[in-house]
C-alpha cells in the first residue's frame, strides 16, 4: 500500500462543476502539498498545509490531522483547470516528499 | 527572474551511453532535489542534497549519480548501468533543507528517451 494515496484516479467534469480530489496518507507528516503538474509536465505549488484549511481563488485546500486526510476543492471549474492534481507529504525532518500519483482532472466546456 | 532551469527539455541517447542532465537555480535555495516519473507512477527520489558538497541517495539511486559543486548547479548522471532510464526527470529546490515550511519549486523537466 501506498504511503499517500490519492482518488480518483481520473476525473472528468463539466464546466461550472464542484470538484473534490482527496488524499490519505499512512505516515507521519510536517506539512502536506497540494501541486499542479500541466501537460508540458512542469510543476507548480498550489498549497502547503500543516492545519486547518486555504483559499487561493477558486481553489480550497483542507487538511484533518487526526483523520490523516487532505481534500482540494476546486469550485465553478474551468477547461484550464485540467491538468494532473498531485498531492505530496512532507517527512516529520522536513527533508523529503512522498507523492502519491496524481489525479488526472479534465473539465470539458 | 528567479527560477530553476533544466536543459534539454527533450534527450535521446542510446542504450548503454551515459548521460547528464542539467539543473541550475538562481533562487539562492541550499537544497536541491531530483525525481524520476513514470506514468501512472507518483514521483520517486532519486537524490537530493541539502548543502554544496553533500548529497543523499533517495529512493531509487541505483544507476544514477550527482555532483553537488555549487551551490546553484545539481547535476545528475543517468548511466549506463540504470535499467529502465526512459523516463520524466525532475529537478527541485528548497531554501532550507529540513525547515518544514519552506516551500519546494520544480524546474520544468527533461524528458529522456533512450533508445
Amino acid at each position: 500500500k501506498n504511503e499517500v494515496e490519492q482518488s480518483p484516479q481520473n476525473l472528468t467534469a463539466q464546466e461550472g462543476e464542484f470538484i473534490t480530489i482527496n488524499c490519505s496518507y499512512s505516515v507521519g507528516i510536517s506539512a502536506l502539498h497540494w501541486l499542479q503538474q500541466h501537460p508540458g509536465g512542469g510543476i507548480v505549488s498550489l498549497f502547503m498545509l500543516s492545519s486547518g484549511k486555504k483559499k487561493h481563488g477558486r481553489l480550497i485546500a483542507t487538511i484533518n490531522i487526526q483523520e490523516k486526510h487532505s481534500s482540494l476543492h476546486i469550485t465553478a471549474s474551468h477547461p484550464r483547470d485540467s491538468a494532473v492534481y498531485i498531492c505530496a507529504v512532507r517527512s516529520p525532518s522536513g527533508s523529503r516528499l512522498t507523492f502519491g500519483e496524481g489525479t488526472q482532472l479534465t473539465v470539458n466546456p | 527572474d528567479g527560477g530553476i532551469t533544466q536543459s534539454p527539455k527533450y534527450l535521446f541517447r542510446k542504450e548503454g551511453q551515459n548521460v547528464t542532465l542539467s539543473c541550475e537555480q538562481n533562487l539562492n535555495h541550499d537544497a536541491m532535489y531530483w525525481y524520476r516519473q513514470d506514468p501512472g507512477q507518483g514521483l520517486r527520489l532519486i537524490y537530493y542534497s541539502q548543502i554544496v558538497n553533500d548529497f543523499q541517495k533517495g529512493d531509487i539511486a541505483e544507476g544514477y549519480s550527482v555532483s553537488r559543486e555549487k551551490k546553484e548547479s545539481f547535476p545528475l548522471t543517468v548511466t549506463s548501468a540504470q535499467k529502465n532510464p526512459t523516463a520524466f526527470y525532475l529537478c527541485a529546490s528548497r531554501r532550507r533543507a529540513g525547515v518544514s515550511y519552506n516551500e519546494q519549486f520544480f524546474g520544468p523537466g527533461t524528458r529522456l528517451t533512450v533508445l
